[in-house]
């Protein structure tokens, strides 16, 4: 079986400050991972994601992720956060990307910016 | 625009009452998801439709009902039989070419 857990519930950061949310995973197959963003009272947008290929994804805002295998983790990253990036985030994995009812979501991390 | 839609965004109703929520998509999805938001839980998958007249229970689909009659909507049914009906509720579909999932903007269920 799947599972993902996100190790912080709450990160707080200083505007312009960096900052990386956590996500770890476990599975017996190769995975497919993924980042969405949650903004106030609306629905989740994909960030960014890892099918195949490159490691290291990238978002067009600024955050990056890497795969790292060994360590079962899909942590995300940003040299230099702005008050716009605050937000709920989700790590999710799912062992086949042509079928969402195999995608397990983490509990999320807020990510609250202080200026 | 293309996009998902949800109605109502704000739903109040008393205990005992099923109410129902709409999804529609104009994006050509085959597949369409409803899930279940509460604080600290992330997503938990109540029903999902690959295709349609054809749809699956998931991880929480007791107390809910779903229809797929038409590939653009999905609605979802909470019954009275749901025992604790208050949360926010989020339809998707799935792109499968790319594996992402695109969502409504939700709607938010509070039974008093």
């Amino acid at each position: 079986a799947q599972s993902v857990t996100q190790l912080d519930s709450q990160v707080p950061v200083f505007e312009e400050a960096p900052v990386e949310l956590r996500c770890n995973y476990s599975s017996s197959v190769s995975v497919y991972l993924f980042w969405y963003v949650q903004y106030p009272n609306q629905g989740l947008q994909l960030l960014l994601k890892y099918l195949s290929g490159s490691t290291l994804v990238k978002s067009i805002n600024g955050f990056e992720a890497e795969f790292n295998k060994s360590q079962t983790s899909f942590h995300l990253r940003k040299p230099s956060v702005h008050i716009s990036d605050t937000a709920e985030y989700f790590c999710a994995v799912s062992s086949g990307y042509s079928s969402a009812s195999k995608i397990i979501f983490g509990s999320g991390t807020r990510l609250s910016i202080r200026p | 625009d293309g996009g998902i839609t949800q109605s109502p965004k704000y739903l109040f109703r008393k205990e005992g009452q099923n109410v129902t929520l709409s999804c529609e998509q104009n994006l050509n999805h085959d597949a369409m998801y409803w899930y279940r938001q509460d604080p600290g839980q992330g997503l938990r998958l109540i029903y999902y439709s690959q295709i349609v007249n054809d749809f699956q229970k998931g991880d929480i689909a007791e107390g809910y009902s779903v229809s797929r009659e038409k590939k653009e909507s999905f609605p979802l049914t909470v019954t009275s039989a749901q025992k604790n009906p208050t949360a926010f509720y989020l339809c998707a579909t799935n792109d499968r070419a790319t594996g992402e999932l695109f969502f409504g903007e939700g709607s938010r269920l509070t039974v008093l």
